[in-house]
C-alpha cells in the first residue's frame, strides 16, 4: 500500500520559471516530510524538509509547503535552472522513527 | 553532506548464485543503516533496518534468510542476496542515518540471468 504518492511521473519547465512538484500522503500520523533529489546512477540527496508543525519551509530557491488537512505537500523551485533536472522524491516518516516512506518520484526537466 | 559508498555499482550474476553488496559510510559513523530496493517505475521500498552489532529488522514480505544483512562496524553494512533469481533483479540502495537525515549510497544495479 503506497502511503506516499507522487502522481506526476514527469514535469517539464522552462528555465527561469517556477517548478512545482506535488506529493500526497495517506497516513495522518506522519510528522516529518523530506524531499530528495536523485541524479542517474547516484543515490538520493537530501534537499529540504518540513515538520508537521509548520506549513512552510524555505531554503534559497527551494520552498516546501505542507497542507495537513489535505495531506498534501509541494516543493517549489524558483527560478528553475537546468541543473535542477533530476528525479525528485518526497518522503515521510513517523515521530521517533528513522525509516522513510518514499513516493515514486517525479522527473523534472528544466529546458534551457 | 556525508558520503556513503556502495560496491559494486553494477553486478550481473547467474541464477542460484549469491551476491554481496557493501555499503560504507566514509566520513561519519552510522549506528543505523537502511537497505532499500527500487523496481522500475516504483518508489524506494525499505527492505530492512540494521543497527551496528545487532540483528537486522526486516520489513514485512522481505525474506531474512534470502537477504542476509551484516552490520559489523559503524561504517560498514553488507547485504548478501542468497540464491539469487531473476525476480531479485533490482536497484539496491543503502543509507546511513546521520544526525537529521539519511545519507544514501549511489545504489547497486543487480541483474540476475
Amino acid at each position: 500500500d503506497q502511503q506516499v504518492k507522487q502522481n506526476s511521473p514527469s514535469l517539464s519547465v522552462q528555465e527561469g520559471r517556477i517548478s512545482i512538484l506535488n506529493c500526497d500522503y495517506t497516513n495522518s500520523m506522519f510528522d516529518y516530510f523530506l524531499w530528495y533529489k536523485k541524479y542517474p546512477a547516484e543515490g538520493p540527496t537530501f534537499l529540504i524538509s518540513i515538520s508537521s508543525i509548520k506549513d512552510k519551509n524555505e531554503d534559497g530557491r527551494f520552498t516546501v509547503f505542507l497542507n495537513k488537512s489535505a495531506k498534501h505537500l509541494s516543493l517549489h523551485i524558483v527560478p528553475s535552472q537546468p541543473g535542477d533536472s533530476a528525479v525528485y522524491f518526497c518522503a515521510a516518516r513517523f515521530s521517533g522513527a528513522n525509516n522513510l516512506f518514499f513516493g515514486t518520484g517525479t522527473r523534472l526537466t528544466v529546458i534551457p | 553532506g556525508a558520503v556513503v559508498s556502495q560496491h559494486p555499482s553494477w553486478v550481473i550474476c547467474k541464477s542460484g548464485t549469491s551476491v554481496k553488496i557493501e555499503c560504507r559510510s566514509l566520513d561519519f559513523q552510522a549506528t543505523t543503516m537502511f537497505w532499500y530496493r527500487q523496481f522500475p517505475k516504483q518508489s524506494l521500498m525499505l527492505m530492512a533496518t540494521s543497527n551496528e552489532g545487532s540483528k537486522a529488522t526486516y520489513e514485512q514480505g522481505v525474506e531474512k534468510d534470502k537477504f542476509l544483512i551484516n552490520h559489523a562496524s559503524l561504517t560498514l553494512s553488507t547485504l548478501t542476496v542468497t540464491s539469487a533469481h531473476p525476480e531479485d533483479s533490482s536497484f539496491y540502495i543503502c543509507s546511513g542515518q546521520g544526525t537529521d537525515t539519511q545519507y544514501f549510497g549511489p545504489g547497486t544495479r543487480l541483474t540476475v540471468l
